[in-house]
């Protein structure tokens, strides 16, 4: 139980083209979701909270007209990416938060590793 | 605001040997993870931790909440060459909104076989 997938696995685009990449829980509901960014050799970076039904909240730093969320549904975020440019270039992964006996964990999608050319 | 300190970054181990790694903060936390990282992957949980003083075991793996509640261990006992990979402990604070989880630096380790 649990899983969350990701698409596609990875991507590689032009500079300036926009990329959107599914965030899905398989086998359950998940009210939020989050997007986090991720560098080599370093620890996840949390870009934003997606919640099902209204806006996303983004971290200080990550600009919202780049990153466009959207959590239509209980099992689907998506993040795109527009107007890609190099420095894009990363491995972004998602999480879907289970709430379940009184406590929530999140649960980590495989990542999508974008290259932007 | 919150950090998590996660010690050691990095270790070089014989198979067979035990191994420990702990997380510390200057919060207090309400839930602890572990999360093992194989490269190119995401994240998977390994232990999830919700009551401080809670010790918790999967497998040769162990973990523990600290009574303080700014704290955490996990240790791997008998490591075998596919115990390779980051190791992240994660932290959702008292005070955190929405449930976002604080990351640790991570302890990658490595295993000789």
């Amino acid at each position: 139980g649990a899983v969350v997938s990701q698409h596609p696995s990875w991507v590689i685009c032009k500079s300036g083209t926009s990329v959107k990449i599914e965030c899905r829980s398989l086998d359950f509901q998940a009210t939020t979701m989050f997007w986090y960014r991720q560098f080599p050799k370093q620890s996840l970076m949390l870009m934003a909270t997606s919640n099902e039904g209204s806006k996303a909240t983004y971290e200080q730093g990550v600009e919202k007209d780049k990153f466009l969320i959207n959590h239509a549904s209980l099992t689907l975020s998506t993040l795109t990416v527009t107007s890609a440019h190099p420095e894009d270039s990363s491995f972004y992964i998602c999480s879907a938060d289970l709430l379940a006996g009184g406590t929530d964990t999140q649960y980590f999608g495989p990542g999508t590793r974008l290259t932007v050319l | 605001g919150q950090q998590l300190n996660q010690s050691p970054q990095s270790m070089f181990i014989q198979e067979g040997e035990d191994v420990s790694m702990n997380c510390t903060s200057s919060s207090i936390f309400n839930t602890w993870l572990w999360y093992k990282q194989d490269p190119g992957e995401g994240p998977v949980l390994l232990i999830a931790l919700y009551k401080a003083g809670e010790l918790t075991s999967n497998g040769r793996l162990t973990a523990q909440f600290g009574i303080t509640r700014k704290d955490s261990f996990l240790n791997i006992s008998a490591s075998i060459p596919s115990d390779v990979g980051i190791y992240f402990c994660a932290g959702q604070g008292i005070y955190n909104q929405g449930g976002k989880l604080i990351f640790g630096q991570g302890t990658e380790l490595s295993v000789k076989p």
